[in-house]
């Protein structure tokens, strides 16, 4: 059965580093989204792609956080200058349009990301 | 804003039923999911129900809908001990992409 993976499971960067998160959605997808739970705390919407463009964001996806669809198959996430609040797992998901008016979300297994 | 609240914590014995409630505030959702999260592992969709249904039946699974109320429940059957897991309900409007999550219910099957 196809699935969303995600690289690496576990990075440690140290505050103010750049990270990149990496995604390679199910192949036939075309929707796009990054989520991120903070231990304990609620899974929340990050940011949605369609069409190499952002459709929607999140107001904690501020100018620290960029995605990208480099090739056809990777979809990243870029923080830029990592602050010790971005320490949470980050999942990837992606979608088809099935035509019924849902866009059923598959996950990726997510990476847990530690800002020291 | 939107809101989906979940209870905590939920601990049943093995072969009972289990049934996981959520409550959300936004009138236009147009359909809710089940989510299952087992530790160290993603969120694998379980099911969905669209929001002019009242109920989903799915082997084991049922999905109860209150639109009225707002209130989403899932019903396990013949609970097991790998069923024990984090279940999260999300809600996804119309016009937008994103879900919202709730806080997510931790249930614990005994045997």
């Amino acid at each position: 059965e196809p699935e969303v993976t995600q690289t690496p499971s576990h990075q440690v960067t140290q505050m103010g580093q750049e990270v990149i998160l990496r995604c390679v959605p199910i192949s036939n997808h075309l929707y796009f989204y990054w989520y991120r739970q903070i231990l304990g705390q609620k899974v929340e919407f990050l940011v949605s792609f369609y069409n190499n463009e952002i459709s929607e964001k999140s107001e904690i996806f501020d100018d620290q956080f960029s995605v990208e669809r480099p090739d056809g198959s990777n979809f990243t996430l870029k923080i830029r200058s990592t602050k010790l609040e971005d320490s949470a797992m980050y999942f990837c998901a992606s979608s088809e349009d099935l035509g019924t008016g849902t866009y059923e979300q598959y996950f990726g297994p997510g990476t847990r990301l530690t800002v020291t | 804003g939107e809101d989906v609240e979940q209870s905590l914590f939920l601990s049943v014995r093995e072969g009972d039923s289990s049934v996981i409630n959520c409550t959300y505030t936004d009138s236009s959702s147009t359909y809710l999911y089940w989510y299952k999260q087992e530790p160290g592992a993603g969120l694998q969709l379980l099911t969905y129900i669209f929001s002019n249904m009242d109920m989903k039946q799915d082997q084991r699974l049922t999905v109860l809908l209150n639109k009225k109320d707002k209130h989403l429940s899932l019903r396990i059957a013949d609970t097991q001990t790998g069923d024990s897991a984090i279940y999260f309900c999300a809600e996804e409007t119309s016009g937008t992409y994103k879900y919202i999550f709730g806080t997510g219910t931790r249930l614990k099957v005994l045997a």
